[in-house]
């Protein structure tokens, strides 16, 4: 099965921006629709923040923006708070109605 | 709101079966989604496990089907997992999820139970 490669953190102050990359190593995100990218905060379950590549659930916040290139997809999030600092996974179809889950990025609001 | 909840025994002995249930609220299991498990070890990464639909389709991770099994109770409006021959590798935070799917599309799971942790030793 493919995998999704994400850094291990990124970093950045309150007010800044931060992208979170996620990198298959199929075509997995070949399909624009099919990647989406969720928050954890410790303890918790997974939070959905974004789905088929830039859409956000109702409640999300606009701050949060997907988008790709090629076999990479990315997450920004804009004017960094507090309560952003989590750990963000990516998501995709891996084919044949089976699903794969990036390997995380742990967001640090400095 | 659809609500899901986890429940099973936070121990398993290796080489014996792991079974949980997720009991399912706020609508029928019978509808419109694929119900799955997803499982975290601690301090690591989400990984799929696998979706069942209530009319008995299921898929299942690769790396983890031959050691799987997912059902369906629509009388208790439950789903189950079982996971065999487990070892401590298998030693994680089970979730069950919801995921909608509407003319052939699936969206992915925005409905999480807490999640229950599992430990694997003897």
């Amino acid at each position: 099965q493919s995998a999704l490669t994400q850094p291990d953190s990124v970093s950045g102050s309150p007010g800044q921006s931060v992208t979170i990359s996620c990198t298959a190593t199929t075509s997995d995100v070949g399909t624009y629709k099919s990647v989406s990218w969720y928050q954890q905060h410790p303890g918790k379950a997974p939070k959905l923040v974004i789905y088929e590549g830039s859409r956000r659930p109702s409640g999300v916040s606009g701050r949060f923006f997907g988008s790709k290139s090629g076999y990479t997809a990315s997450l920004t999030i804009s004017e960094l708070q507090a309560d952003d600092e989590a750990v963000y996974f990516c998501y995709s179809n891996a084919g044949r109605n089976t699903y794969v889950f990036g390997t995380g990025t742990k967001v640090t609001v400095l | 709101q659809l609500q899901l909840q986890e429940s099973g025994p936070g121990l398993a002995r290796p080489s014996e079966t792991l079974s949980l249930t997720c009991s399912v609220s706020g609508d029928s299991i019978s509808s419109n989604y694929f119900w799955g498990w997803i499982r975290q070890p601690p301090g690591k990464g989400l990984e799929w496990i696998g979706n069942i639909h209530y009319s008995g389709s299921s898929y299942y991770s690769p790396s983890l089907k031959s050691r799987v099994t997912l059902s369906v109770d629509t009388s208790k409006n439950q789903f189950s997992l079982t996971l065999s021959s487990v070892t401590a590798a298998d030693t994680a935070v089970y979730y069950c999820a919801a995921t909608y799917c509407n003319a052939g599309y699936c969206f992915p799971p925005e409905y999480w139970g807490q999640g229950t942790l599992v430990t694997v030793s003897s």
